[in-house]
């Protein structure tokens, strides 16, 4: 059973600070890793994907991946209240076009 | 604009009784997905396809049934067999063949029991 890991939360930032979010994944040959963030009642929305080893940046936003430990982290940087919400990483799996999901991390950050 | 609509947005069912969420994209995208939300739990997968007239279950798929007869339109019919049906619906999208092709998601159709 492919399997995707998240620690549920709540995980508490003060306004400003860093937000670290993580991931795991059960299956070597994963290919793609995607973070959204879901506001309460509302559909995800995209935040950043990453395939490759290393780290991507994309303004506040920071995915890192590291293949050969099976992790993938998204960093929020100059946490804002407004990013308090569910963030959601997926993996694509070789061979397939599911996506498998985390529980997901809820975010709070405190003003 | 291109997206994804779901309707309808709250639905209602009673005892007894199939209902049907309505999925359509207008992205051009060959792959589609429903995926359930209970609250406080992540997505867990009803039943996607990648090509017209064709289907796979996924983890949960006990209770709904599913068809894609056009390219831009799934529907997910919620059965009488499915005894616990409450809970949010999500329809999504996406393109086959790249690394880079998150899901695009629709907004969602509330499910309750009458």
């Amino acid at each position: 059973q492919k399997e995707v890991e998240q620690n549920s939360g709540p995980l508490s930032v003060p306004e400003g600070a860093i937000a670290s979010l993580n991931c795991t994944y059960s299956d070597r040959g994963s290919q793609s890793f995607f973070w959204y963030r879901q506001y309460s009642g509302k559909s995800p929305e995209l935040i950043m994907f990453i395939y490759s080893n290393g780290d991507k940046e994309d303004g506040r936003f920071t995915a890192q991946l590291n293949k050969a430990s099976q992790y993938v982290s998204l960093l929020i940087r100059d946490s804002q209240p407004s990013d308090s919400a569910t963030y959601l990483c997926a993996a694509v799996f070789s061979g397939t076009y599911k996506y498998i999901f985390g529980t997901g991390t809820r975010l709070k950050v405190l003003a | 604009d291109g997206g994804i609509t779901q309707s309808p947005k709250y639905l209602f069912r009673k005892e007894g009784q199939n209902v049907t969420l309505s999925c359509e994209q207008n992205l051009n995208h060959d792959a589609m997905y429903w995926y359930r939300q209970d609250p406080g739990q992540g997505l867990r997968l009803i039943y996607y396809s990648q090509i017209v007239n064709d289907f796979q279950k996924g983890d949960i798929a006990e209770g709904y049934s599913v068809s894609r007869e056009k390219k831009e339109s799934f529907p997910l019919t919620v059965t009488s067999a499915q005894k616990n049906p409450t809970a949010f619906y999500l329809c999504a999208s996406s393109a086959l063949g790249r690394l880079d092709q998150p899901q695009h998601f629709g907004d969602g159709t509330r499910l309750s029991i009458l």
